[in-house]
C-alpha cells in the first residue's frame, strides 16, 4: 500500500524566509505528485503538480517542488515566504493507474510578520 | 466556470441515523472522488464515480455508498452513523475518465456524529 510522510507537522517562519517542506512517500510503480495548499476558512487548492518531464515543477504564487525518484521525495519550496503564506500544506500521491490521492498527514505553516 | 460546490455546509446527526451529502462537480468533469478528512489528518480517499459506477473505493466499510446521477453531481450516503464518523467530508471532481489525474475540491460539509 502507498503512504505519504511529511516530515513536519508545523512551521513557523519570520516573512521574507526561505521555506522547504519534506514529502516522501512509499511506492514502487509510476506515480502523479501534488501538493495542496488550504488557507484559513477555505477549502484545499492545486498548488503545482507533477506527472513526468522535468523533474522541477514550478506552481502558483512562487512555489516550485522537485521530484528525486532514487529518494521517493517530493519536497515543496519557497525562496522567500510571505504573510499571505499562512496555511495548511498537503503532499499528495496517486499511483499513475489508480484513483485515489493518499495525503499525507499535512504542515501547518504560520509565517509571522 | 462554477467551482464544486457541496452541500450542506455543516450537519449534526445522532449515532444510529443516515446522512446524504451532495456534491455538484465541477463545469466539464465527469468523475467525481469523496474524501474523509478527520481532524489534523490528511483526506483519505473513499471512493470515485465515472459514469455513474463506482470504480475505486479506498478502505470504508458497506455503510458508506454513494451515487453519480447523469449530470455528474454526487451523493454520498452514511448509514449507522458512528462517533468516529465526525469529519470534514470533501468531494472533489476531475475532467478525464477511469484514473483521471488531477482533482479539484469543494469546501466541504462539516459533519458531526453526536
Amino acid at each position: 500500500a502507498q503512504s505519504v510522510s511529511q516530515h513536519n507537522h508545523h512551521v513557523i517562519l519570520s516573512e521574507a524566509a526561505s521555506l522547504e517542506l519534506g514529502c516522501n512517500y512509499s511506492y514502487g510503480g509510476t506515480v502523479n505528485l501534488f501538493w495542496y495548499v488550504q488557507y484559513p476558512g477555505q477549502h484545499l487548492q492545486l498548488l503545482l503538480k507533477y506527472f513526468s518531464g522535468d523533474p522541477l515543477v514550478k506552481g502558483i504564487k512562487g512555489f516550485e517542488a522537485e521530484f528525486i525518484k532514487s529518494k521517493f521525495s517530493f519536497n515543496l519550496r519557497k525562496p522567500s515566504v510571505q504573510w499571505s503564506d499562512t496555511a495548511e500544506y498537503f503532499c499528495a500521491v496517486k499511483a499513475n493507474s489508480g484513483y485515489a490521492l493518499n495525503f499525507g498527514k499535512g504542515t501547518s505553516l504560520l509565517v509571522t510578520p | 466556470e462554477t467551482g464544486v460546490t457541496q452541500s450542506p455546509t455543516h450537519l449534526i446527526k445522532t449515532r444510529g441515523q443516515q446522512v446524504t451529502l451532495r456534491c455538484s462537480s465541477q463545469s466539464g468533469h465527469n468523475t467525481v472522488s469523496w474524501y474523509q478528512q478527520a481532524l489534523g489528518q490528511g483526506p483519505q480517499f473513499i471512493f470515485q464515480y465515472y459514469r455513474e459506477e463506482e470504480n475505486g473505493r479506498g478502505n470504508f466499510p458497506p455503510r458508506f455508498s454513494g451515487l453519480q446521477f447523469p449530470n455528474y453531481s454526487s451523493e454520498l450516503n452514511v448509514n449507522a452513523l458512528e462517533l468516529d464518523d465526525s469529519a470534514l467530508y470533501l468531494c472533489a471532481s476531475s475532467p478525464g475518465g477511469l484514473g483521471a489525474d488531477t482533482q479539484y475540491f469543494g469546501p466541504g460539509t462539516r459533519l458531526t456524529v453526536l
